[in-house]
């Protein structure tokens, strides 16, 4: 079965600093979805990336995918308040792309700090 | 539009008691996911549907777990009997056929504690 570590684990950084966090896949990746948890509340789907070497931004979050690499990194520049929360990966089955069921990487929680 | 809404928020129950937790996925979604979320596994699929058809129960942890749906606008999680170790966050989740794979609605959770 696939899995997906992330990296690192928790994340602490000063507010108005860059940052990036790493979804690496044991398997092929055939597509990548990033998703963002605060606490106490559900997933809220940020991005997605399909082919090798797509990028995506959405306001001041960039995400790529690597296929090669079997990695995705989602990177986050000046942050704010408003970025904290745990970041999630997800990827679909890969032997059956287009398939709906996914499966979640370990999780990336982040504190901003003043 | 409401978003996908999940009862009870907060579920306190006793080792041995059933538990039945509710989602009601937004309206028009075709596929709905059940998760249970846990600091030592994280986020695990336990079941979908697709157009009220569970699709792949493989997540299922054992016997005791059971999901329904019996129509597009409800479905129920039910485990019998509890057990401490299924204190964890479900979540309900759902999505629509003509979006990417993958985009997925989430519900707020049901945060369960099993004493």
């Amino acid at each position: 079965s696939q899995e997906l570590e992330q990296s690192p684990q928790s994340l602490i950084v000063q507010e108005g600093k860059n940052l990036t966090i790493n979804c690496t896949s044991s398997k092929t990746l055939y597509g990548l979805y990033w998703y963002k948890q605060k606490y106490g509340e559900g997933l809220i789907f940020l991005m997605m990336l399909q082919k090798g070497g797509e990028e995506k931004s959405h306001e001041k979050i960039t995400a790529k995918l690597d296929e090669k690499k079997q990695q995705s990194s989602l990177h986050i520049t000046a942050s704010q308040p408003s970025h904290a929360g745990i970041y999630l990966c997800g990827a679909p089955n890969p032997a059956n792309f287009g398939n709906e069921k996914l499966t979640f990487g370990t999780g990336t929680r982040l504190t901003i700090i003043p | 539009d409401a978003g996908v809404i999940q009862s009870p928020r907060h579920e306190v129950t006793e080792m041995g008691q059933e538990v039945t937790l509710r989602c009601k996925p937004i309206s028009g979604h075709d596929y709905l996911f059940w998760y249970r979320q846990t600091m030592m596994r994280g986020l695990e699929l336990l079941i979908y549907f697709n157009n009220n058809v569970p699709i792949d129960d493989s997540g299922m942890p054992e016997d005791r777990f059971s999901a329904k749906m019996p129509n597009a606008s409800f479905s129920t999680l039910k485990i019998q009997p509890s057990e401490p170790r299924d204190s964890a966050v479900y979540f309900c989740a759902s999505s629509f056929h003509q979006r990417p794979p993958g985009t997925q609605y989430f519900g707020p959770g049901t945060r369960l504690l099993v004493l």
